[in-house]
């Protein structure tokens, strides 16, 4: 299909591990992103990967790159309620314009306390 | 801060009218970018300017257009509005050289 996407909802408790997964479409994209949308609040750069990594760690952030299924999760270790909010795994299409991105609907991740 | 700004952050306007969103991008950056959000069709890119010319363009309607400015300020113009093109209207900056784009905190355009 055309679209990348991604479950609407995740719900965890405080404290446990969150995994957010993503399936893009475009085999030859250069670089794929997650961002977080808080409510009211603008888009906000969580992690990117590039294209040749099958990992990138970054303090509580995990993200897993699996190219041959087109398998993105992004990880997010000991949950916080202020990590409740919308994520959205992107990917770049056109490789010299990383703006330019495709986005998924989003998956809005609940903590629970 | 993403050094984005947008201005105005509401706006109400009726379904025919014609409203201009701004954005000024980060201080450097050449390229902008600017999404719509709606609830059905989630995050759509629209349209690209580096340097004060087009370079590329997504699922912008003809009834919209947009211009960058010597100053790198960008200008996104929605003509003859309907209630569909109620959203929330996103810029974003970056430099052709950079992994990612800054977004801005958005025009929420609601059409009555």
């Amino acid at each position: 299909g055309e679209d990348v996407e991604q479950s609407l909802f995740l719900s965890v408790r405080e404290g446990d591990s969150s995994v957010i997964n993503c399936t893009y479409t475009d085999s030859s994209s250069t670089y794929l992103y997650w961002y977080k949308q808080e409510p009211g609040a603008g888009l906000q750069l969580l992690t990117y990967i590039f294209s040749n990594m099958d990992m990138k760690q970054d303090q509580r952030l995990t993200v897993l790159l699996n190219k041959k299924d087109k398998h993105l999760s992004l990880r997010i270790a000991d949950t916080q309620t202020g990590d409740s909010a919308i994520y959205f795994c992107a990917e770049s299409r056109d490789g010299g314009s990383q703006g330019n991105l495709i986005f998924g609907k989003g998956t809005k991740l609940s903590v629970k306390p | 801060d993403s050094g984005v700004t947008q201005t105005p952050k509401h706006l109400i306007t009726a379904t025919g009218q014609r409203v201009t969103l701004r954005c000024s991008p980060r201080s450097g950056d050449l390229s902008v970018y600017w999404y719509q959000q709606s609830l059905d069709q989630g995050l759509q890119f629209l349209i690209q300017y580096y340097n004060g010319e087009e370079r590329a363009k997504g699922n912008i309607l003809e009834r919209f257009s947009a211009q960058q400015f010597p100053d790198l300020h960008s200008e996104l113009n929605l003509s003859s509005l309907e209630l569909g093109d109620s959203a929330l209207y996103f810029c974003a900056s970056g430099n052709l050289r950079n992994t990612e784009a800054f977004f801005g905190q958005g025009t929420r355009l609601t059409v009555v």
